[in-house]
């Protein structure tokens, strides 16, 4: 089975540009996250959904950050416009909530989009 | 609000031997999950082991064993054997129904495994 896919892998933009990043979750997964990883700040819980509802986006730095989830088999983070402080590695991961039986439902990570804004 | 605190930034280890990587959280829920992923140089993230606060035993996974200590809100992750292949950066998170389904994350410890 396919994992997390993320694309790009790696995004390389001028600040001031709009800038997408893309996330394809496991099939059959209902909760969906956007985090973001620097040095300074270590690994951050931007945004997550819930059957494709945002549920909690207290994670989302400003209003230059907005994330959708149109189906439960992708999701896109935009950051428009960008600037240079938002250079990081952002990680989108999946998991099954609610599983019978299961009480923990551990997150599968994407291999990650490293952002890069000069 | 939850918290995860990982107080040691490195730690080195000779191979085949074992290391134990800290782990302390404090919430006021008092149903809670606990998390170890692995992240190496290639950058992803590997989910490891995981212990419920309800749990009665110590989750053990192959070679990694969690050393959980409700008492003290400790949930150390103990290596055993370790491999070349065991270098990377660890991380300790936390879920909380207070905090919905996400999970915080500590710091991390990034750990060398030497010859």
């Amino acid at each position: 089975d396919a994992g997390v896919i993320q694309s790009p892998r790696h995004e390389v933009t001028e600040m001031g540009q709009e800038v997408t990043l893309r996330c394809k979750p496991i099939s059959g997964h209902n909760s969906l996250f956007w985090y973001r990883q620097t040095m300074m700040r270590g690994l951050e819980l931007l945004i997550y959904f819930n059957n494709n509802v945002p549920i909690d986006d207290s994670g989302m730095p400003e209003d230059r950050f907005s994330a959708k989830m149109p189906n439960a088999s992708f999701s896109t983070l935009k950051i428009q416009p960008s600037e240079p402080r938002d250079s990081a590695v952002y990680f989108c991961a999946s998991s099954l909530a609610g599983l019978a039986g299961r009480s923990y439902n551990e997150q599968f990570f994407g291999p990650g989009t490293r952002l890069t804004v000069l | 609000a939850q918290k995860i605190t990982q107080t040691q930034p490195g730690m080195f280890v000779q191979e085949k031997e074992a290391v134990t990587l800290d782990c302390t959280y404090d919430t006021s829920d008092p149903s809670y999950g606990l998390f170890w992923y692995k992240q190496p140089s290639s950058g992803e993230m590997i989910f490891l082991i995981y212990q419920g606060s309800y749990d009665q035993q110590n989750a053990t996974e192959g070679r990694y064993s969690l050393n959980f200590q409700k008492a003290r809100k400790s949930a150390n992750l103990v290596i055993s054997a370790s491999q070349l292949g065991d270098s990377a950066m660890y991380f300790c998170a936390m879920r909380a129904p207070g905090g919905g389904n996400k999970l915080t994350f500590g710091t991390g410890t990034q750990l060398k495994v030497e010859l």
